[in-house]
């Protein structure tokens, strides 16, 4: 089966730091995806994760366990631009298919 | 083209009425995909290409739905005798190639569709 799961909504402060967590349940799992998107425009890739432990882009970070089917997106110092949806997705070995969950709807307040 | 282009943008339709939505890939990605966005889930796989082929049609939902692609380039995605149901933002991507090294996929800003 196939099923990924993440919060449906997450608020917090400007200059904080916010965790979203990311778990999933997928046959022949190969990596795991994290889009942004904002609010009427396309996602956009943020990070791709196949080997466990954290990669880190500037104020975004991700991190993987394999083992434990689990990821978190780590945003730093947010900055009201970061308010998005954050979609988590995985990919199967040998497969084309991104298999999505329902996104995380970040919200920034000053 | 410097992104995926999608049209077109809005769409409202009357149920029953036949709807055709566009997808312009980025130029030398050979592979485009569907996707299907509901109001607050998850984005939901509808079909992919690589080149002018649709090796999988598994996540079209009924056989009102179809899609082709020419040239290697530009698809259409043809919803048949709308329902209802089938409103939503329909979202295509492409990438290099299927499969490839990240699997990043570049995404359209989307077609909404709704249908009354």
């Amino acid at each position: 089966g196939q099923n990924i799961d993440q919060p449906t909504e997450m608020t917090a402060t400007e200059g904080a730091i916010v965790q979203i967590n990311c778990t999933y349940q997928t046959s022949g799992f190969n990596g795991l995806f994290w889009y942004q998107q904002h609010a009427g425009e396309a996602p956009t890739f943020l990070s791709y994760n196949v080997l466990d432990g954290l990669e880190e882009k500037g104020r975004f970070s991700s991190f993987l366990s394999r083992s434990k089917g689990y990821s978190y997106l780590l945003l730093k110092e947010l900055q009201m631009k970061d308010s998005a949806s954050y979609l988590c997705a995985a990919s199967r070995d040998s497969s084309y298919k991104l298999i999505f969950g329902s996104g995380t709807r970040l919200l920034v307040r000053p | 083209g410097a992104g995926v282009s999608q049209s077109p943008s809005n769409k409202v339709t009357e149920k029953g009425k036949d709807v055709e939505l566009r997808c312009d890939p980025i130029s030398g990605h050979t592979a485009l995909y569907w996707y299907r966005q509901s109001l607050g889930q998850g984005l939901e796989f509808l079909i992919y290409f690589q080149g002018n082929s649709a090796p999988d049609k598994s996540g079209l939902p009924s056989d009102r739905f179809s899609a082709e692609r020419t040239g290697g380039s530009v698809s259409t995605l043809t919803i048949q005798r709308t329902q209802q149901e089938d409103s939503a933002v329909y979202l295509c991507a492409s990438s290099l190639e299927v499969g490839s090294s990240t699997g990043e996929l570049f995404f359209g800003e989307g077609s909404r569709l709704t249908v009354l």
